[in-house]
């Protein structure tokens, strides 16, 4: 079976532009959470959604939103980029109620904000 | 503010011998536990989960879980270069919480 997965691999953008980013979860998960890691940091969690409903929001800016699809897939979109956007995106895909609640990561997005 | 704590590292140990990561967190109420080993470069690999007190074996990884002294740690027994990595400890606070709050890594290093 396929793993999570996430495109674009990397991607470059300049201050202020927008960003899409794009996740789809293993099959049968029906959860997809999005975290951003800088470099020698641990990940920071960001949205969690189920069944297309927002499940939880961490501490980020408004410029940050996401979605998620009837198929499970999600986005995210960053807004007005600024420098330290830049960041390794990582999406994780779950099954609630699974066990321990196990999230299992997609490969990441680099993001380089210029 | 719940945290995560681990030793940044790096961890260096030779090849055979067993190496030994620790993790404390700050709420008694965590309900879950996780290891994710991440490579330079790669994203975070979950290799071990624990919910209860005790230990969790799999392969040349053992867990382990004290929630009285809210510390889990991660065993690798017969280190292998190929364990060379950072290991990410991660909690799930509560009931009805899915978000991960992970410490910083510890870099393993492991010497042939």
């Amino acid at each position: 079976d396929a793993g999570v997965t996430q495109s674009p691999t990397h991607l470059i953008k300049t201050r202020g532009q927008h960003v899409t980013l794009r996740c789809s979860p293993i099959s049968g998960h029906k959860s997809v959470s999005w975290y951003q890691q800088v470099l020698g940091q641990g990940p920071q969690f960001i949205f969690q959604y189920y069944e297309k409903e927002e499940r939880g929001r961490g501490n980020f800016p408004d410029r940050f939103s996401a979605r998620q699809f009837p198929n499970y897939s999600s986005e995210l979109n960053v807004n007005a980029l600024l420098l330290g956007d830049s960041a390794l995106y990582l999406c994780a895909s779950s099954h609630p109620g699974g066990r321990y609640n196990e999230q299992f990561f997609g490969p990441g997005t680099r993001l380089t904000v210029l | 503010q719940k945290e995560v704590e681990q030793n940044s590292g790096p961890l260096s140990v030779p090849e055979g011998a067993i190496a030994s990561l620790n993790c404390t967190y700050s709420d008694r109420v965590s309900q879950s536990f996780f290891w994710y080993r991440q490579y330079s470069g790669k994203s975070p690999e979950l290799i071990m989960s624990i919910y209860s007190n005790g230990d969790k074996e799999d392969g040349r990884f053992t867990a382990q879980l004290n929630k009285a002294s809210q510390y889990v740690s991660l065993l690798i027994r017969d280190s292998q270069p190929s364990d060379s990595a950072t290991y990410l400890c991660a909690v799930i606070w509560g009931a009805g919480s899915y978000q991960l709050t992970f410490g910083k890594g510890t870099k393993l290093s492991v010497i042939p």
